[in-house]
């Protein structure tokens, strides 16, 4: 158990709905990261964040937003879904935003589904 | 980031060592190797990193070479749970965000 909450575990919706993945990092953790993993793609880092700041952005479309909140927990917003949406969506934790040696820690993942 | 590049996928009998190769040879002086692994489709899980000394942990050993450009992860006596995609990633600079390449694919036979 890495420490690291994802909520839903499984979420199965039709194209052109909106979803919310919720996030809850370790206790202590500052930083919030989301990855993206399809069959296809890999593991594609989409955004970080730190201390309810963004700190980073990656291969995040234009239709999927994320904030996180005074309480640390963060949401990654996905809108007007496609079929290609569907993955595992990861969340990671660690406690500074910037340092290189760092561990991240990841939770069990958000597996959507667009039908 | 510096890219890396592993092969695709590896065999290893149950109880050897699992020896995991990766080149990054445009690597800069400050950034890290970092190992980590994913079993089916759970979450990536850290393994071990270095910066150019060798490391060893609970889990693994790592050898960097002098030169810094490849180095090797070691699972010294690798079980059927040790099978799972492992993930060589060179990371530094301004920020510490991982960037996964495809990673190898290690299969521990019985």
């Amino acid at each position: 158990d890495s420490g690291v909450t994802q909520t839903p575990k499984h979420l199965i919706t039709a194209t052109g709905q909106r979803v919310t993945l919720r996030c809850s990092p370790r206790s202590g953790d500052l930083s919030v990261y989301w990855y993206q993993q399809s069959l296809d793609q890999g593991l594609q880092f989409l955004i970080q964040y730190y201390n309810g700041e963004e700190r980073a952005k990656g291969n995040i479309l234009e239709r999927f937003s994320a904030q996180q909140f005074p309480d640390l927990h963060s949401e990654l917003n996905l809108s007007s879904l496609e079929l290609g949406d569907s993955a595992l969506y990861f969340c990671a934790s660690s406690v500074s935003p910037n340092e290189a040696t760092g561990e991240l820690f990841f939770g069990e993942g958000s597996r959507l589904t667009v039908l | 980031d510096a890219k890396t590049t592993q092969p695709t996928s590896m065999d290893c009998a149950e109880g050897r060592a699992a020896n995991l190769p990766c080149n990054h040879s445009t690597i800069s002086g400050n950034e890290y190797v970092y190992w980590y692994r994913q079993i089916h489709s759970q979450g990536p899980q850290y393994i071990i990193h270095g910066l150019k000394n060798n490391e060893t942990n609970e889990m693994a050993s790592l050898i960097i070479t002098e030169d810094r450009k490849s180095s090797t992860l070691i699972l010294p006596h690798a079980t059927l749970r040790d099978t799972a995609v492992y993930y060589c990633i060179v990371r530094g600079g301004a920020t510490n965000k991982l960037i996964f390449g495809t990673g190898t694919l290690l299969a521990v036979q019985p």
